[in-house]
């Protein structure tokens, strides 16, 4: 696509719920990235896959969180037994190898609730 | 704690005058510096990128200045339009092949 696509756009749901949120890069970006935004902060970092290289993991908040991605293709990322602080804008990313020229395309978010 | 450090949450600019948004960081091994723009319900997109050899660098209406022995980058839009109203967010990266690190972005409203 010519996008940076992200499914749901929202998502509300129970306290203790598993939540999965997808991610579909622009064809031919090897890397891929997933931020959050929470209320009234700014973009933190989660995960980054690139190429077929081990994931970055460092930026996962607790070991709920997990994400995969296949190759050079879809991201899935999973919140298992949601809490009310993983309410967030979750926001994935991709780019050529290091994108530096041009940053990143990001997609619109999934504004997930937890309830 | 905080690497990219936007300490202004709003900024409020008439149409027409310059809007000036700042940035200050912390990590020396940063070099290379990204303003991003955020409509609402929307993703963050591009707008103008620095290297840290420059210490300017322009794009229409857009400049960004850096000045890395204060560890400091402006973004200078001018004339401000209110199209221009958005979150605008500060990003920096190290050398190597690692994320982006952002600031917490400084909601800018440009009054007609």
């Amino acid at each position: 696509g010519a996008g940076v696509s992200q499914s749901p756009s929202n998502k509300v749901t129970e306290k203790g719920k598993d939540v999965e949120l997808r991610c579909d890069p622009i064809s031919g970006h090897t890397a891929l990235y997933w931020y959050r935004q929470r209320l009234g902060q700014g973009l933190e970092f989660l995960i980054y896959f690139q190429g077929n290289s081990a994931p970055d993991k460092s930026g996962l908040p607790s070991d709920r969180f997990s994400a995969e991605r296949t190759g050079e293709s879809v991201s899935t990322l999973t919140i298992q037994r949601t809490q009310q602080e993983d309410s967030a804008v979750y926001l994935c990313a991709s780019s050529f190898n290091r994108g530096r020229g041009y940053g990143y395309t990001f997609g619109s978010g999934t504004r997930l609730t937890v309830v | 704690d905080q690497q990219v450090k936007q300490n202004s949450p709003s900024l409020s600019v008439q149409e027409g005058r310059i809007s000036i948004l700042n940035c200050d960081y912390t990590n020396s091994m940063f070099d290379y510096f990204l303003w991003y723009k955020k409509y609402p319900a929307e993703g963050p997109t591009f707008l103008i990128s620095i290297s840290s050899i420059k210490d300017k660098n322009e794009d229409g209406r857009f400049t960004v200045f850096l000045n890395k022995s204060a560890k400091h980058l402006s973004l200078h839009i001018v004339p401000s339009q209110p199209g221009d109203s958005a979150v605008y967010f500060c990003a920096a990266i190290p050398t190597g092949n690692t994320p982006l690190v952002f600031g917490k972005g400084t909601r800018l409203s440009v009054i007609a």
